[in-house]
């Protein structure tokens, strides 16, 4: 099945920093989301991004399909920001289940 | 505003019961899911539904059974609850064909006790 990696692994961050959160996946893919997952155990959409770019307030999001990775910045970060950020992908030509890598745990500090 | 919600946050049961968890979505999506989420394991798909009463397995469906009698409500039950099975659950829902977005429902964690 379809591998997807997700670096790094652990990033603490002190408030207003920014930083960039990779996914690599091993296939094409027809779908990929970016969740976030707060400490309260809720996932949270924050992109469906298979290609391109897009933006939303101080998160943004660009995929290379090409090139089968994604990247997920995160500017001027904030405390609420925490949480678990997990890419998922599925398999271009199917219709099946999302594919989940390991996330990113992220810690942002005061 | 696509809405999952799950019956319950928090649940707890004794080993050998019986156990139903409820998720309804509110935007008339074909596909819904059921995962569960373990430190170190990530998330893991037990069961999902592409259409009412149909079902497929999913990576680890042993110990789990589901129904789906309407669109909008999509169950997962633990037939013989065993302490391996406390976890977090999380349901999900999505429209049908190759694009579109995956909701998911703020999770049930259940302890086994």
């Amino acid at each position: 099945g379809i591998q997807v990696e997700q670096s790094p692994p652990d990033l603490i961050l002190q408030e207003g920093a920014n930083s960039t959160l990779r996914c690599n996946f091993s296939d094409s893919v027809n779908n990929l989301q970016w969740f976030h997952q707060n400490p309260w155990g809720q996932l949270i959409n924050l992109f469906y991004i298979p290609s391109g770019t897009k933006q939303n307030g101080r998160l943004s999001a660009t995929t290379v399909a090409t090139e089968r990775y994604s990247l997920l910045y995160i500017s001027s970060s904030q405390t609420t920001d925490s949480g678990v950020y997990f890419c998922a992908v599925r398999l271009a030509g199917t219709a099946s289940k999302l594919t989940f890598g390991t996330g990113t745990r992220l810690q942002v500090t005061l | 505003d696509v809405k999952v919600t799950q019956s319950s946050r928090y649940l707890v049961k004794r080993t050998g019961e019986k156990v139903f968890l409820e998720c309804v979505q509110d935007m008339d999506h074909e596909n819904m899911f059921w995962y569960r989420q373990d430190p170190g394991l990530g998330l893991r798909l037990i069961y999902f539904s592409y259409d009412v009463k149909m079902k497929e397995k999913g990576d680890i469906p042993e110990g789990y059974s589901v129904s789906r009698e309407k669109k909008e409500r999509f169950s997962l039950i633990l037939e013989s609850a065993s302490t391996n099975q406390t976890s977090m659950y999380l349901c999900a829902s999505r429209s049908s064909g190759t694009s579109g977005t995956q909701f998911f429902g703020p999770g049930t964690r259940l302890t086994v006790l």
